[in-house]
């Protein structure tokens, strides 16, 4: 019964591989989150879903594409891979109340690029 | 875009002692300042959060206070635990529904000293 569930948990791969993340929640939120959380712990948006649409797009590189199929799923897929890419991956959904939006994140995907 | 300025970057106090971490915006159409949680290795979790329609609010032992004017908001938390050992994060996130994202702070790293 977790809200937001990601998986894999740890990832670990070779440089210039391609990988996928996937998430769903179970919440009925409209929105759907990626962040990457590097190693001094700084939470930053990549983008950002409504209803299965794409809202937000911060400056990430071309090789990440986000895809959601439906409003309770978005995954993550990673080409070629880099060193740099190494990093948390957390998904997350919200949904806007009041002047409130309340983010619910998953667990994280531990993203190590040997 | 909304810059979120944080501080401290890490903060070491004695179990019972009073903690208090400070965060600036850049948005004065900013309106709702959430303050987020994580503890290590586990996922960001929302601890409180403030409407700019309110200057003060508490719950237990932890309150935040809002300075609209001088865009700048503050965590205190009182008799602290070692339990309360993690990374703390402000965020700011302007009105407009979805299309405005929630743009977090650097994060603190709060150490509760038996």
């Amino acid at each position: 019964d977790t809200a937001v569930s990601q998986t894999p948990k740890y990832l670990v791969t070779q440089m210039g591989n391609d990988k996928s993340i996937k998430c769903e929640q179970n919440l009925g939120h409209d929105t759907m989150y990626w962040y990457k959380q590097d190693s001094k712990k700084f939470l930053k948006i990549m983008f950002s879903y409504n209803n299965k649409e794409l809202i937000i797009n911060e400056t990430v590189p071309n090789r990440f594409s986000p895809k959601s199929p439906d409003k309770a799923h978005l995954n993550l897929h990673i080409n070629s891979l880099e060193l740099g890419d190494s990093a948390v991956y957390f998904c997350a959904s919200s949904q806007e109340d009041r002047g409130r939006e309340k983010l619910f994140f998953g667990s994280g995907t531990q993203l190590s690029v040997l | 875009g909304e810059n979120v300025e944080q501080h401290p970057s890490t903060l070491s106090v004695q179990e019972g002692d009073s903690a208090v971490i400070k965060c600036t915006y850049s948005d004065s159409a900013s309106n709702y300042f959430p303050w987020y949680k994580q503890e290590l290795g586990k996922r960001p979790q929302l601890i409180i959060d403030i409407r700019s329609n309110v200057g003060e609010k508490k719950d237990q032992r932890i309150a935040v206070t809002l300075n609209k004017t001088a865009k700048h908001f503050s965590l205190h938390i009182t008799e602290t635990q070692p339990e309360d050992s993690a990374v703390y994060f402000c965020a700011a996130k302007g009105s407009g529904g979805s299309n405005y994202k929630l743009t977090f702070g650097k994060g603190t790293l709060l150490t509760v000293n038996p």
